[in-house]
This record gives C-alpha cells, sequence and structure tokens, in this order.
C-alpha cells in the first residue's frame, strides 16, 4: 500500500518557466511534509518542508503547497533551472515529527531544459 | 562539516553471503536511520537508532540487522542476500529533538550476483 504517491515519473520544462511537482497522500495521519531533491550517485539532500497548520511555505524558488482535504501537496520551482534537473521525492514522517521514518514517494525526475 | 559518509561506495556480492555497511552520522547528530532504495522506487526505510538500540523498524526480514556505537556511526548488515537485496543503501542522520530534517549520505551501491 502506497501511502505517498507521485504519480508522474518524470516532468520535462523550458528554463525559466514553472515546474510544479504534484505528490498525493492516503494516510490522514500524516500532518508534516518534506520534499527531498537528488542527483545521480548522491544521496537525497532535504529542498523544503511544509506543516499541516500552513497552506504554503515558500523557500527562494521554491514553494511548497498543501492541500489538506484533498491530501495534496505540489512543488512549485519559478524560475526552473537546468540545475534544478533532479529526481524530487515527496516524503511524510511518521509518527508525528520529522525525525520519524520517512515514507517516500516513487519521485518525479524534472529535466530543465536550456 | 563531512556531513553524512558511508563505506563503501560499492560492493558486489554473491547471493548467500553477508555483507555490512557502514555509516556516520553529521556531526551533532544523534540519531540514524537506514534507507533501502531499489532501481526507480523511493526510499524503504529499514530501522532506525538511537541511544544505541533500534527504536523503529520497517517491513524488512530478520535477515536485516544493525548496531549503533557510542559515538553514533552505525552499521547495517544483512545475512544470506538475495538477488533482490541489490539495491542502495542509504543512512540518514538526525538529531532527536524538534522537527529536523534528516540528511542523507551518498549511499552503497550493493549488488548481489
Amino acid at each position: 500500500d502506497q501511502q505517498v504517491k507521485q504519480n508522474s515519473p518524470s516532468l520535462s520544462v523550458q528554463e525559466g518557466r514553472i515546474s510544479i511537482l504534484n505528490c498525493d497522500y492516503t494516510n490522514s495521519m500524516f500532518d508534516y511534509f518534506l520534499w527531498y531533491k537528488k542527483y545521480p550517485a548522491e544521496g537525497p539532500t532535504f529542498l523544503i518542508s511544509i506543516s499541516s497548520i500552513k497552506d504554503k511555505n515558500e523557500d527562494g524558488r521554491f514553494t511548497v503547497f498543501l492541500n489538506k482535504s484533498a491530501k495534496h501537496l505540489s512543488l512549485h520551482i519559478v524560475p526552473s533551472q537546468p540545475g534544478d534537473s533532479a529526481v524530487y521525492f515527496c516524503a511524510a514522517p511518521y509518527p508525528t515529527g520529522a525525525n520519524s521514518k520517512l515514507t517516500f514517494g516513487k519521485g518525479i525526475t524534472l529535466s530543465v531544459r536550456p | 562539516d563531512a556531513g553524512v559518509t558511508q563505506s563503501p561506495t560499492h560492493l558486489i556480492k554473491t547471493r548467500g553471503q553477508q555483507v555490512t555497511l557502514r555509516c556516520s552520522p553529521k556531526s551533532g547528530h544523534d540519531t540514524v536511520s537506514w534507507y533501502q532504495q531499489a532501481l526507480g522506487q523511493g526510499p524503504q526505510f529499514i530501522f532506525q537508532y538511537y541511544e544505541e538500540e533500534e527504536r523503529q523498524r520497517g517491513n524488512f526480514p530478520d535477515r536485516f540487522s544493525g548496531h549503533q556505537f557510542p559515538n553514533y556511526s552505525s552499521e547495517l548488515n544483512v545475512n544470506a542476500l538475495l538477488l533482490g537485496d541489490s539495491a542502495l543503501y542509504l543512512c540518514a542522520s538526525s538529531v532527536d529533538r524538534g522537527n529536523t530534517e534528516a540528511f542523507f549520505g551518498q549511499g552503497t551501491r550493493l549488488t548481489v550476483v
């Protein structure tokens, strides 16, 4: 049973445009979410997080939106840059707390075309 | 700060053998978690160690075991290797307080032949 779903395996966008990466979850107990970015031959690196008490969190070019009623979150990257090309994972810790075990989606491969 | 370091980076083992993977957490971190990432999948939680004890465990068989040392470093042991154990094994470290994110090492690529 996949509790965190990233249904689109890949996304290709033009440099300078917006990238929107989607993530859905099924466990209503999840109340904190993280996005990780992974380059080949490297481990995942933390990008941005959001708590369920918020519906939006921004950090520079990266914004994460959370729709609790739809159990859906999305990561927006504006403007997209070629260096953003990587695999992006959505993850949720459970029990509550970022130190708990993380449940990951399968990831989305983002390609930003120059 | 060296971050999370894992060794070795690559490993080839024969089916039925045993393997030990090692992880040194980021400076100041006291909690170590291990994940298995199969090709085309997201990382799957194996277990977590804190204060030298296994605190949480994912859905992995007893062939997977671990250890945490007093300096917070950790080992992952896999016995009776199967072809399906071929994967990238990731170690993540974190601090056992507050809402802090986990930092990952570069992983160990295990190939079972």
